[in-house]
């Protein structure tokens, strides 16, 4: 069965870059039928598409949040990360990492999330 | 503000049928498959509803979903209280080249 679970840091500074890392079990990150990808949940807001990435190392980002992202893939390690450069409070959210159908677009399983707060 | 619309909230009694609809355009929902997602309070999302009308399994048959032109709709009958949750579609955005999705619906089972 796939499992993905989030790590990281659950509080980083203000300008500082937020971490994390999703570790997928029960399937292989180069299935080249499936993306990786991140979303987030602010407080009290909906999802956030953050980006996705394919195990060659293909990315596509939120324009939005393009300038400040970078999605990375270990494939010897069967996970993939995410960097978040100069947060701000407004990155205050909870986490997700999911896998990405290719193709016909849609997310599936989710990790349960992991909320990381931007606070000096 | 989302590229994709839907209404903040619905409500209805249990037992009773809602829809909640999924307004984008042509860059978006009309050129591609929409999913739809639930997160329950305090859970993870979960796929609910992918290539428009598909179940994934386990997802029981009293949700569907269906798309027409720019738009989506996500139904539910049969109503229970456990279906309160936040509901949410999604698409891929061909102008953006990045995926998308909507404001989300709370709903309520009164």
């Amino acid at each position: 069965q796939l499992q993905l679970q989030e790590s990281g840091p659950g509080l980083v500074k203000p300008s500082e870059t937020l971490s994390l890392t999703c570790i997928v079990s029960g399937d292989s990150i180069s299935n080249n039928s499936y993306f990786w990808g991140w979303i987030r949940q602010p407080p009290g807001k909906g999802l956030e598409w953050i980006g996705i990435i394919l195990y060659s190392g293909i990315t596509y980002y939120n324009p939005s949040l393009k300038s400040r992202v970078t999605i990375s893939v270990d494939t010897s390690n069967n996970q993939f990360s995410l960097k978040l450069s100069s947060v701000t409070a407004t990155d205050t959210a909870v986490y997700y990492c999911a896998r990405f159908r290719r193709s016909y677009w849609w997310f599936g399983p989710w990790g349960q999330g992991t909320l990381v707060t931007v606070s000096s | 503000q989302s590229v994709l619309t839907q209404p903040p909230s619905v409500s209805a009694a249990p037992g009773q049928k809602v829809t909640i609809s999924c307004s984008g355009s042509s860059f978006n929902i009309g050129n591609n498959y929409v999913s739809w997602y639930q997160r329950l309070p305090g859970t993870a999302p979960r796929l609910l509803i992918y290539e428009n009308n598909k179940r994934p399994s386990g997802i029981p048959d009293r949700f569907s979903g269906s798309k027409s032109g720019t738009s989506a709709t996500l139904g539910i009958t049969g109503l229970q209280t456990g279906d309160e949750a936040d509901y949410y579609c999604g698409t891929w955005d061909s102008s953006l080249s990045a995926g998308v999705f909507g404001g989300g619906t709370k709903l309520t089972v009164l």
